[in-house]
Parts: C-alpha cells; sequence; structure tokens
C-alpha cells in the first residue's frame, strides 16, 4: 500500500488553464503539506494542514488554493496557470506539527506551455 | 525568518572517494533531520538527531549534531553509485510569517557518484 499518493504524477498544460493535483495518505496522520520545488531542487513549503485547518499559508499567490475534505486528503488548485507555475509539486504528511518527521507522495511535475 | 543553510550544493565524487555535506541553521534547533532524494524520486525520510553532539551512523552513513544544536554534517565513506541523489537536512524553524514552526529544508547537496 502506498502511504502518500498522489495524482496525476505528470501534467502538461497551457498558460490561462486552471487544474488541480490530489494527494491521500493512509499513514493516519494529521498534518499534511504542500511542496514546489524547482528546477534546482529547492524545496519549498507552500502549505499546512493540521485536522483539515490551514496552519501555514506561505506567500503563495491566491491563485493556489489548497483544499482539505478529511484530515487524509489535500488537494490543490491552481488557476490561470503561468509559465513559472511549472515545477514538481510534492505532498508530504506528518504525524504532527514542526518536529516530525515527514512522509513525501512521489511527487507531480507540472509543466506549463 | 530562520534558515537552515547547506553546502556545498553540488559534488562529483569518483565512486570509492568520501563524500560530507553540511548544514547550518542561523538558530538553535530543537532537532535536525536528513532526507534523501533519488533522481526523478521524492525525499525519503533517512534520520533524526535529537541531542547536542549526537552521533548516529547507518552502514556507510554517518550523521552528527553540532554541540551547540545549529550545525550538522552527513558523511558518506566510499560512495557507492546508488548513493547518487539529492541529500536535505531539515530543521523546525520560525518561517517569515513568524507564526507556526515548521520544518525547513536546506537547500540540498547534490551527490554525483562517476563510476
Amino acid at each position: 500500500d502506498t502511504a502518500v499518493s498522489q495524482t496525476p504524477k505528470y501534467l502538461v498544460t497551457q498558460m490561462g488553464n486552471d487544474k488541480s493535483i490530489k494527494c491521500e495518505q493512509n499513514l493516519g496522520h494529521d498534518t499534511m503539506y504542500w511542496y514546489k520545488q524547482d528546477s534546482k531542487k529547492f524545496l519549498k513549503i507552500m502549505f499546512s494542514y493540521n485536522n483539515k485547518e490551514l496552519i501555514i499559508n506561505e506567500t503563495v499567490p491566491n491563485r493556489f488554493s489548497p483544499k482539505s475534505p478529511d484530515k487524509a486528503h489535500l488537494n490543490l488548485h491552481i488557476n490561470s496557470l503561468e509559465l513559472g507555475d511549472s515545477a514538481v509539486y510534492f505532498c508530504a504528511s506528518s504525524p504532527g506539527q514542526g518536529d516530525y518527521e515527514q512522509y513525501f507522495g512521489p511527487g507531480t511535475r507540472l509543466t506549463v506551455t | 525568518g530562520q534558515q537552515v543553510m547547506q553546502i556545498p550544493q553540488y559534488q562529483h565524487v569518483q565512486e570509492g572517494e568520501d563524500f560530507t555535506t553540511y548544514c547550518n541553521s542561523s538558530t538553535t534547533l530543537s532537532n535536525i533531520q536528513w532526507y534523501k532524494q533519488r533522481p526523478g524520486g521524492h525525499p525519503v525520510f533517512l534520520i533524526q538527531l535529537v541531542k547536542s553532539g549526537e552521533v548516529k551512523k547507518q552502514k556507510r552513513l554517518t550523521f552528527q549534531f553540532g554541540e551547540a544544536k545549529k550545525n550538522s554534517s552527513l558523511h558518506i565513506t566510499a560512495t557507492q553509485t546508488t548513493d547518487v541523489g539529492t541529500y536535505f537536512c531539515a530543521g523546525p524553524a520560525r518561517l517569515s510569517s513568524g507564526s507556526a514552526r515548521q520544518l525547513t529544508f536546506g537547500s540540498g547537496t547534490q551527490l554525483t557518484v562517476l563510476p
């Protein structure tokens, strides 16, 4: 069983479109995250949810809207996609906030043309 | 906000050579974690260090946490091609928003091992 899963794995789309990425974890964790990884491998936190509640919104444009229907799911919707949104997006989960190790999903490679 | 810095950004070694990556924080950390990301893969948790001066080993990998709990290192002895990937340190820190404490990742060290 995959602990943290994401769909889709690859996403190619044109500028201006709207797209969503889904994430699910079956670890029973309370906290979930979205990260953006650029071409230099830098991992930047975007959002953090704890028990479906938004904890961190790290200066992300409001074109990005996370949604957590329950604590096992955290989806990411992106409006009006821009070229600079091209990156790998990772979902992750942890038992709690701050000090716990994180478990990452396989990533979604988003390419905006 | 608090920062976790990591050097070097890239390292090429010949198979069999040793490799070290260093991590420094602007503030004292309650713990430091290390992750490995294989090419095309996702970050995978390796280890967590909690105590001042702590040293832990995993086969050919040695992890150290500094006495002041502001720096850490990962040393790989006699690298193999399976060690290829990006190694990240991460420590809990307050982000620029200044609110919740959050695991902050270093910039990573991309290791290439030449056969």
